[in-house]
């Protein structure tokens, strides 16, 4: 039973083109959060949401949107993808303790 | 310059040696320190985590903070196969804003 589920897995697509990843959590957390690996394994966070509110907004371009419709859901739909979206888009979600985060498979998006 | 460095390797050993991987951090702000495991084309999954300074030890696993130098080591004693990985260090004061090193790829040869 899978806690922190994405989808798609594989996402190989043309720039300029809008795409969503899904994330969902069985957890029961509070918390979720999507974060960017690139090519050097560097893992950078880019959003988090606590109970439907965004808390955390990096620098990122307003190209991505986050989206929450429930707690235990967090969406990211990124629109005129570019060369440079390329890479490993990981959701992870942290419950009442604060420092254990459980993070997904992972979404490979390639932009061509 | 980036909260929290760590050596990229690659680090390659034979089975059974002891394995050590090191991390520094900038802020000394920075409370709770954690290792993560990350096996090829999966999630990263939490190895260990320690408050402030000392040592955490879980079977063939030690992880040490030394907060005067800003240090994080994880040791890892017989190193098996199936510890080839890459391992990241990640830090928070918060428990909201997480930091991550680029990790350490990690290769126990048979």
């Amino acid at each position: 039973d899978t806690a922190v589920s994405q989808t798609p897995k594989y996402l190989v697509t043309q720039m300029g083109n809008d795409k969503s990843i899904k994330c969902e959590q069985n957890l029961g957390h509070d918390t979720m959060y999507w974060y960017k690996q690139d090519s050097k394994k560097f893992l950078k966070i880019m959003f988090s949401y606590n109970n439907k509110e965004l808390i955390i907004n990096e620098t990122v371009p307003n190209r991505f949107s986050p989206k929450s419709p429930d707690k235990a859901h967090l969406n990211l739909h990124i629109n005129s993808l570019e060369l440079g979206d390329s890479a490993v888009y990981f959701c992870a979600s942290r419950g009442t303790d604060k420092n254990i985060q459980y993070f997904g498979a992972g979404t490979r998006l390639s932009v061509l | 310059q980036k909260e929290v460095e760590q050596d990229p390797g690659p680090l390659s050993v034979p089975e059974g040696a002891i394995v050590s991987l090191n991390c520094t951090y900038s802020n000394s702000a920075f409370q709770y320190f954690m290792w993560y495991r990350q096996y090829s084309r999966k999630g990263p999954e939490l190895l260990m985590y320690t408050y402030s300074s000392g040592n955490k030890e879980d079977g063939r696993f030690t992880a040490q903070v030394d907060k005067s130098s800003k240090y994080i080591s994880l040791f890892i004693r017989d190193s098996q196969p199936s510890d080839s990985a890459t391992y990241l260090c990640a830090t928070t004061n918060t428990g909201n804003q997480f930091y991550f090193g680029t990790g350490t790829s990690l290769t126990v040869i048979p």
